[in-house]
């Protein structure tokens, strides 16, 4: 079944490092998408991708980075420099506009 | 300019209709979805509508559009506990890939 992929579910980040989320997908979708979502707030734009080897930045990209070398990946890293990482991460893929997204499950992450 | 506007908050008996309300304000707003996102989860597609329509029927969905005051609805009839969840309706301008969404209404159903 073709679907989109995230990981970890949970992940925890000590103050002062980087992470990794991963977000893969197998629906031969062209564009790729990062939201982050806070309690009781909609879902903020954070980076996209339309093509391979090309992104542009969202609503809220600073802190984050990301790449996108194969189209079947989109992995969104936060860095030290986001100061408030706290939230849930999701990843989403698009084919035209007809559908809309097809979203993942999600990467709740936390800083302790 | 881009903003997507829905009730926070919205509580009804179990049996009874929902109606999750939204406004919009871009006009050039082609296609306009609703989305379900139960705890922990991501986001499912629930429903879509274009913009030359009034009005889509899926099994309990209706949505409504009207065009001239950027209005949009979804009521949920026969509301089940299961459909307790946050909806979420999103707007994607003309030639965009971007969905634009709205803060979500978070729908309880009490038994």
């Amino acid at each position: 079944d073709g679907g989109i992929t995230q990981s970890p579910k949970y992940l925890f980040r000590k103050e002062g490092q980087n992470v990794t989320l991963s977000c893969e997908q197998n629906l031969n979708h062209d564009a790729m998408y990062w939201y982050r979502q806070d309690p009781g707030q909609g879902l903020r734009l954070i980076y996209y991708s339309q093509i391979v080897n090309d992104f542009q930045k969202g609503d809220i990209a600073e802190g984050y980075s990301v790449s996108r070398e194969k189209k079947e990946s989109f992995p969104l890293t936060v860095t030290s420099a986001q100061k408030n990482p706290t939230a849930f991460y999701l990843c989403a893929s698009s084919t035209g506009v007809l559908y809309g997204y097809t979203f993942g499950s999600g990467t709740r992450l936390t800083v302790v | 300019g881009e903003d997507v506007e829905q009730s926070l908050f919205l509580s009804v008996r179990e049996g009874d209709s929902s109606v999750i309300n939204c406004t919009y304000t871009d006009s050039s707003s082609t296609y306009l979805y609703w989305y379900k996102q139960e705890p922990g989860a991501g986001l499912q597609l629930l429903t879509y509508i274009f913009s030359n329509m009034d009005m889509k029927q899926d099994q309990r969905l209706t949505v409504l559009l009207n065009k001239k005051d950027k209005h949009l609805s979804l009521r949920i009839a026969d509301t089940q506990t299961g459909d307790s969840a946050i909806y979420f309706c999103a707007e994607r301008m003309d030639s965009s890939y971007k969905l634009i969404f709205g803060s979500g209404t978070r729908l309880l159903v009490r038994p």
